[in-house]
């Protein structure tokens, strides 16, 4: 079992709904949980990041993280084509006496005009 | 928000030589650096982790003598590869901060 998983995709949405990321996690000692967006040849760049049970919003971006479940989720309401990108789920916990961040694999989203 | 810089932006050499990539933190001190590598279509894989004035602990399966890495001061992280091969070519990316990238160094070898 991989330590964080998230569907490959393509997820394909039209413009103007709404897209939903999933992403589970292994480990029940992860402290935070991120989310990026990755544009083909590019750098990850930060989207938001949660660490308590329970949604935050940003913008379009509502995250949603259940630490029962072991599940953190990634909302995007009024999607844009220029949201097509990789998203990469995150999960930071304490290994080694330090904490790292360990990725998901990343769902490709592709928001049709 | 934190700012990391990478050079170079991409390299291409042949096989046998060695690459020094330099991730720098722009607008704080960083104690601690990761660096991660992406190969096409997969995820980020963090490679080792760079301590300023010690060893950089490095992941399972990752070479310490291969892949070189020196945090000589507060703003700077440097990752050698030495011998490269074309196998190493990939996508080389340096953290100074969690959740806070740099741009990325694309690295082929010929």
């Amino acid at each position: 079992q991989k330590e964080v998983e998230q569907n490959s995709g393509p997820l394909s949405v039209p413009e103007g709904a709404i897209a939903s990321l999933n992403c589970t996690y292994s480990d029940r000692g992860s402290q935070s949980f991120f989310w990026y967006r990755q544009y083909s040849g590019k750098s990850p760049e930060l989207i938001m990041f949660i660490y308590s049970n329970g949604d935050k919003e940003d913008g379009r971006f509502t995250a949603q993280l259940n630490k029962a479940s072991q599940y953190v989720s990634l909302l995007i309401r009024d999607s844009q084509p220029s949201d097509s990108a990789t998203y990469l789920c995150a999960v930071n916990r304490m290994m080694d006496s330090s904490y790292k961040l360990i990725f998901g694999s990343g769902t490709r989203l592709l928001v049709r005009p | 928000g934190a700012v990391v810089s990478q050079h170079p932006s991409w390299v291409i050499c042949k096989s046998g030589t060695s690459v020094k990539i330099e991730c720098r933190s722009l607008d704080f001190q960083a104690t601690t650096m990761f660096w991660y590598r992406q190969f096409p279509k997969q995820s980020l894989m963090l490679m080792a982790t760079s301590n300023e004035g010690s060893k950089a602990t490095y992941e399972q399966g990752v070479e310490k003598d291969k892949f070189l890495i020196n945090h000589a001061s507060l703003t700077l992280s440097t990752l050698t590869v030495t011998s490269a091969h074309p196998e190493d070519s990939s996508f080389y990316i340096c953290s100074a901060r969690i959740g806070h990238f740099g741009p990325g160094t694309r690295l082929t070898v010929l």
